[in-house]
């Protein structure tokens, strides 16, 4: 019954490389978003997605592409892996509007790019 | 814009001592604000957050924050600290109105000595 999940919790790759993180959230929440943190643990917003329309875009490369299936998924994919990509991946969600909309947050994916 | 910075990158505190945790915060525009816990290798987990009303906030495993709108800051205390509270700690910021995104500040590393 876990609220929000990623797979894969540790991904390896070589540069060049493409790979995808998967998230889904059973919660019913509406929006979705990817968070990274770098290795200083610097905590900064990638993407967010409401009813599967991106609405926010954080000067990210264009070698990522989020996409949203439905409103219960987001993933995010990654073209040609650079060194500097390196990082942990979160995937939240939370529901819209003022109030008490919580961003509840996955385990996290780790990715190493080599 | 806004931005979130705590005072402290590390704080080590005996076991059974009380900790303050800073934090400090910057927008030109209304924000909740939040405290998160990010256990090894976990995501994150909220510890508390202030939406409106009593600026003294409680949350889970008894830690408390106070905010501070002359001083534009949101400190987290807890009076009697256990070696399991050993984690990294953020605070965030989110606007009420407008994009939903936390604002992170650069985390705190809480340790425990027995």
């Amino acid at each position: 019954d876990t609220a929000v999940s990623q797979t894969p919790k540790y991904l390896v790759t070589q540069m060049g490389n493409d790979k995808s993180i998967k998230c889904e959230q059973n919660l019913g929440h509406d929006t979705m978003y990817w968070y990274k943190q770098d290795s200083k643990k610097f905590l900064k917003i990638m993407f967010s997605y409401n009813n599967k329309e991106l609405i926010i875009n954080e000067t990210v490369p264009n070698r990522f592409s989020p996409k949203s299936p439905d409103k219960a998924h987001l993933n995010l994919h990654i073209n040609s892996l650079e060194l500097g990509d390196s990082a942990v991946y979160f995937c939240a969600s939370s529901h819209t509007g003022q109030g008490d909309t919580e961003a509840f947050f996955g385990q996290g994916t780790r990715l190493t790019v080599v | 814009a806004q931005s979130v910075t705590q005072l402290d990158s590390q704080v080590p505190v005996f076991e059974e001592a009380p900790v303050e945790l800073r934090c400090n915060y910057s927008s030109s525009v209304s924000v909740y604000l939040f405290w998160y816990v990010q256990y090894p290798n976990q995501g994150l987990q909220l510890l508390l957050k202030y939406l409106s009303g009593s600026t003294l906030v409680k949350g889970i495993n008894g830690f408390e924050a106070e905010f501070n709108k002359s001083q534009t800051s949101f400190h987290l205390r807890k009076p009697s600290v256990h070696i399991s509270d050993t984690a990294e700690y953020f605070c965030a910021v989110r606007m009420i109105q407008g994009a939903q995104k936390l604002v992170f500040g650069q985390g705190t590393r809480l340790t425990i000595n027995p």
